[in-house]
């Protein structure tokens, strides 16, 4: 079992829907958490990234931590068909969003006009 | 302008000769990372660097050696290419400031015949 498991999809919404993408993780030292986007031939991006529980939010994303339930999400309002990417997650049991990390599979998301 | 450079972008080699795939940052990064990506796998984390001299393994290291002799460069080597090493590689950097961004190469497509 992987340490942490992401839903592949796809994922295929409408423009100005609320997508929600989550990871679940089985590691409890984990104590950072990220989301990377990644456009079609292209290398990742750091979109957003928590320490520890918790909300943050960056615009139209949300990210969210469960560590009780070992769950992270990614919320993202009004989607936009320049979302369209995939998601990965990720995580770190050392004190920074570096070095050791641990990625989710990715879930690829297409947002239509 | 600020990037992560990773030579050669494509690569068609035969098993068991000796390869090596170049990373070098021009932001004086102190991290830096590469990994591997394959289809239904996601992202995994080869080999990291947290300042030069220091690699540690990360998630899939078997078969791949890196040096970190000088902070801008953080080569990949495979000593002997197997099939099952053909997949698309990023190189990435990133500071020790926060927010600990980690900025991805273009990749590097490598198929072992």
């Amino acid at each position: 079992q992987k340490e942490v498991e992401q839903d592949p999809g796809p994922l295929s919404v409408p423009e100005g829907a609320i997508v929600s993408l989550n990871c679940t993780y089985s590691n409890s030292a984990f104590q950072y958490f990220m989301w990377y986007r990644q456009y079609s031939r292209k290398g990742p991006e750091l979109l957003m990234y928590t320490y520890s529980s918790g909300n943050k939010e960056d615009g139209r994303f949300t990210a969210q931590v469960d560590k009780s339930s070992k769950y992270i999400s990614l919320f993202i309002r009004d989607s936009q068909p320049s979302d369209s990417a995939t998601y990965l997650c990720a995580m770190s049991d050392r004190g920074s969003t570096l070095g050791r990390l641990y990625f989710g599979r990715g879930t690829q998301l297409t947002v239509w006009p | 302008e600020a990037q992560v450079t990773q030579n050669p972008r494509y690569l068609i080699t035969v098993t068991g000769k000796k390869l090596t795939v170049t990373c070098s940052q021009n932001m004086n990064h102190e991290y830096m990372s590469w990994y591997r990506q394959d289809p239904g796998l996601g992202l995994r984390q080869i080999y990291y660097s947290m300042n030069v001299e220091a690699t540690d393994k990360g998630d899939v290291p078997e078969g791949y050696k890196v040096s970190r002799k000088e902070k801008r460069n953080f080569p990949l080597i495979l000593e002997s290419p197997s099939p099952n090493q053909t997949s698309l590689y990023f190189c990435a950097s990133s500071s020790h400031t926060v927010p600990e961004t980690q900025y991805f190469g273009p990749g590097t497509r490598l198929l072992v015949l």
